[in-house]
């Protein structure tokens, strides 16, 4: 079975900073790769996903995320945060080989970013 | 353009009750998917469903949890005789279709307390 993990539970940045937020999984086999987002009273949205091609995708409002297979890691990142980037951020994996399992995701514990204007 | 609807959005029982949580997926989406969010975790898978067949249903416990998604209305899931560690929010998704990087798109959760 699939695992997640998000090694910064909550992570503060002042407006302006550069954000990275650490994933990585572990499977062995192929497999599709999600940034969730969830801002404040409001329910999980996609920011980004990867499942073929590019391994540098690009989400909304100005986020990135780079597929490195051979470090099993899909970090998020973004240039330069904004107050409104304040929000819980779940990556989460797909393994469509991995039979009955194939359309759960699984998800990482979550980070909460927390950006000081 | 709706998005995917969860009611009721609080509920609160007494150990022993019933739960009965509804979802309804986005229009046209055929595919419903329950996970559970217990304090501090990330969001666990406990079952997937299409219209009135159950797919996947190895993240659901053995007992008291059941879930179901009828050829009209609402998918329910519905926990019996709850208890405290049955308090967690629970979030529906649904989905177009079931291919490979096919989307989720989440509902608002229904948050259950337990006393």
């Amino acid at each position: 079975a699939q695992s997640v993990s998000q090694h910064n539970h909550h992570v503060i940045l002042s407006e302006a900073a550069s954000l990275e937020l650490g994933c990585n999984y572990s499977y062995g086999g192929t497999v599709n790769l999600f940034w969730y987002v969830q801002y404040p009273g409001q329910h999980l949205q996609l920011l980004l996903k990867y499942f073929s091609g590019d391994p540098l995708v690009k989400g909304i409002k100005g986020f990135e995320a780079e597929f490195i297979k051979s470090k099993f890691s899909f970090n998020l990142r973004k240039p330069s945060v904004q107050w409104s980037d304040t929000a819980e951020y779940f990556c989460a994996v797909n393994a469509p080989g991995s039979g009955a399992g194939s359309y759960q995701l699984t998800f990482g514990k979550g980070t909460k970013l927390s950006v000081i204007p | 353009n709706a998005g995917v609807m969860q009611n009721p959005r609080h509920l609160v029982r007494r150990r022993g009750q019933e739960a009965r949580l509804r979802c309804s997926p986005m229009k046209g989406h055929s595919h419903v998917y329950w996970y559970r969010q217990l304090p501090e975790e990330g969001l666990k898978f406990m079952v997937y469903l299409q219209k009135e067949n159950i797919i996947d249903e190895s993240g659901m416990p053995k007992e008291r949890f059941s879930a179901e998604f009828p050829k009209e209305g609402p998918s329910i899931l519905r926990i019996q005789q709850v208890v405290r560690g049955d308090s967690a929010a629970y979030f529906c998704a649904s989905s177009l279709d079931r291919g490979v990087g096919e989307t989720q798109y989440f509902g608002p959760g229904t948050r259950l307390l337990v006393l």
